[in-house]
């Protein structure tokens, strides 16, 4: 059972918009600690995605992003294509376990 | 360009040391804390800890604290994940990481799936 709670499963048709929300608490997020976001492509190593709760690393497009708000922080998927199809997870920095906590991640279905 | 490349697939008895390593090049590797993921067949993502090249100053997750030990060699630009004695649970991918100061893993090695069974 992880710190952070994403829901298990989300999924929308081509050129939706979807988001995945990771709930924590205040020894997380609501502590103010950056929340980062990562897909995981089926078989591969998962990639940086969103940094410090908005930021986009060069070469993630504009349709990927990122808000925070108290203790939880959402990660948006705007047009979504078929090759968005992945597992997304949210981090942030744990106070009371003092270190870094992964959400349990989200399977995302382009239906 | 920055590039994290682990060591090669393992397969081992429950009881046996296993050491794998991570080669960090195209960036200061004393300048970044370095970090071990782990990923268990069909879960997610666990934090296992991290080291700081610089001064080998080491964090380890409270889930993994004792079961491994992290290390590094900055002669070499590699970091190193041990384990002294396994077990069939530690089966999983295991993937280092650069961690930035604000706690993000911008680049990741490979994978290095190891394979713990008798």
């Amino acid at each position: 059972q992880s710190v952070l709670t994403q829901p298990p499963s989300v999924s929308g048709a081509p050129g939706q918009r979807v988001t995945i929300s990771c709930t924590g608490s205040r020894s997380n997020i609501g502590a103010g600690y950056d929340v980062h976001w990562y897909q995981q492509l089926p078989g591969t190593a998962p990639k940086l995605l969103i940094y410090a709760n908005n930021n986009r690393p060069s070469g993630v497009p504009d349709r990927f992003s990122g808000s925070k708000s108290g203790t939880s922080a959402s990660l948006a998927i705007t047009g979504l294509q078929a090759e968005d199809e992945a597992d997304y997870y949210c981090q942030s920095y744990d106070s009371s376990l003092s270190g870094w906590v992964f959400g349990g991640g989200t399977k995302l279905t382009v239906l | 360009e920055v590039q994290l490349v682990q060591s090669g697939a393992e397969v081992k008895k429950p009881g046996e040391s296993l050491k794998i390593s991570c080669k960090g090049s195209g960036y200061s590797f004393t300048s970044y804390w370095f970090g071990w993921v782990r990923q268990m067949p069909g879960k997610g993502l666990e934090w296992m800890g991290i080291i700081y090249p610089g001064d080998s100053d080491t964090r380890y997750s409270p889930s993994f604290q004792g079961q491994v030990t992290i290390s590094a060699d900055k002669s070499i630009s590699t970091a190193f994940l041990q384990w002294s004695s396994l077990k069939a649970s530690d089966t999983a991918m295991y993937y280092c990481v650069r961690q930035t100061h604000s706690g993000s893993h911008d680049y990741w090695g490979q994978g290095t799936l190891v394979t713990v069974s008798s």
